[in-house]
């Protein structure tokens, strides 16, 4: 598609429960970013795919997160026993990954999934 | 301490005014982004900047990045309604194309 598609636009969950987020990037695309916006606009980096592969997961708070990116499917980002902490807004974003270099490749957000834990 | 600075916080501009927004970084910034996120919305792409001294325009909206490539001004000419919003200044600092984002300006547009 021409934009960044996510789903769902709201999810909650009681803490402890599991929740999956879903992505599908623009076509044609080859990376896909996921980020965590908290309060007060603060974004954080959490991973990034170049197609199917990890390419960076930095941010990644591995004991209870996991996101994969598997051909033909839509990407998705996975929180087990979600936590209070874990409400956020989560942004998926893809790039077409063009060979000019760090900085030259321009990401382009979806409309975000707002996560809710009570 | 946050990587990008973003000044300011909050702006209220009457309509028809220009207005600049900041965007401030200690390290080299290997690309600068600006994007506008509508409240409860996502992120919507404007412009990129990569080359020191690099400055775009689109419509009304014009920025630029300067010679060291650390500092980036978004300027807004005759303000309207429509720029309503928040704007964040995002960049690539370490070359990962991961990116880190300023805490946003918040801009109020009064009729």
């Amino acid at each position: 598609g021409e934009e960044v598609a996510q789903t769902p636009k709201h999810l909650v969950r009681g803490e402890g429960q599991k929740a999956k987020l879903y992505c599908a990037p623009i076509k044609g695309h080859s990376y896909v970013f996921w980020y965590q916006q908290v309060l007060k606009n603060e974004f954080k980096f959490l991973i990034s795919f170049q197609n199917e592969n990890v390419f960076d997961e930095t941010g990644m708070p591995k004991e209870r997160f996991s996101a994969k990116c598997l051909p033909n499917s839509p990407c998705s980002l996975e929180i087990q026993a979600t936590k209070l902490e874990d409400s956020a807004v989560y942004f998926c974003a893809s790039s077409p990954g063009l060979a000019g270099g760090p900085g030259t490749d321009t990401q382009y957000f979806g409309p975000g999934t707002r996560l809710t834990v009570l | 301490s946050q990587e990008l600075e973003q000044s300011p916080q909050s702006l209220i501009v009457q309509e028809g005014k220009n207005l600049t927004i900041n965007c401030t970084s200690s390290k080299t910034l290997y690309g600068l982004y600006w994007y506008k996120q509508k409240y409860g919305e996502g992120l919507i792409f404007l412009m990129m900047l990569q080359k020191g001294g690099e400055e775009k325009s689109h419509e009304k909206i014009t920025a630029k990045l300067d010679e060291k490539k650390q500092q980036s001004s978004l300027h807004i000419t005759a303000s309207q309604p429509s720029h309503a919003g928040i704007y964040l200044c995002g960049a690539d600092i370490g070359g990962a194309q991961k990116l880190v984002f300023g805490q946003g300006t918040r801009l109020t547009i009064n009729p």
